[in-house]
């Protein structure tokens, strides 16, 4: 099994403003997986981050807005770059199943956007 | 492409009731895993179980089961005698071998009346 810490936990912040969430795992991952999951709705892919290359992001997604580092097999950060209300979500990251197992989430963060 | 279509929103039925969460899938690989996880109100990601593409047995976990059909690509969800407790959104989710990103579907919001 994997143990995923997610910082922060929630945060409110300022439009226009820049947010950096931190994931660290407690064993080396090749993926890492981001995911948004906006009030009421399910989980969407943002982008997968790979340890030595860049990220690959989903469709309506893109690096301006959510750049995101993998600077080794056990951590990652996502930036959810000048935030607007719409960003406002709950945002997770993951790390994929191996045979015969789940995948893990961190506990996600809250973002609130005024 | 992958997709997750979960056509029930919103259920309600009362305690003691049994309840059948649907879940289609689309995929065009051959090796592909199928997930439930269930969101109580609390907001953390709780897996239920992880099936195969090639292994349909069907699968019981006390009020639990789970049917899979390959021949018409669903994977359905039934809670028998629901509790209150059961009250909470259920994600289906789909995860193709080639790069072991989750897509989730939209949700049931399942509802146990008292």
């Amino acid at each position: 099994s994997a143990v995923i810490s997610q910082k922060p936990s929630r945060d409110i912040c300022q439009r226009g403003t820049s947010l950096t969430i931190q994931c660290q795992v407690d064993s080396q991952v090749t993926m890492m997986f981001w995911y948004r999951q906006q009030p009421g709705q399910s989980l969407t892919l943002i982008a997968t981050a790979n340890q030595g290359s860049e990220a690959t992001y989903e469709s309506g997604f893109v690096i301006d807005k959510f750049p995101i580092s993998r600077p080794n097999l056990t951590f990652s950060t996502l930036t959810v770059s000048n935030m607007s209300p719409e960003d406002s979500s709950i945002y997770l990251c993951s790390v994929p199943h191996g045979v015969g197992t789940e995948a893990f989430f961190g506990q996600g963060t809250r973002l609130t956007v005024v | 492409a992958q997709k997750v279509t979960q056509a029930q929103t919103e259920i309600s039925v009362v305690e003691k009731e049994d309840v059948t969460l649907d879940c289609v899938y689309e995929t065009r690989d051959t090796t592909y895993y199928l997930f439930w996880y269930k969101q109580p109100p609390s907001g953390e990601l709780v897996f239920l179980i992880r099936r195969n593409s090639f292994d349909e047995q069907n699968e019981i976990s006390g009020r639990y089961s789970w049917n899979f059909q390959k021949s018409t690509s669903s994977f359905n969800f039934t809670i028998t005698a629901s509790q209150v407790v059961d009250s909470a959104v259920y994600f289906c989710a789909l995860s193709e071998a080639e790069d072991d990103k989750i897509i989730f579907g939209k949700g049931t919001r399942l509802h146990i009346l008292p």
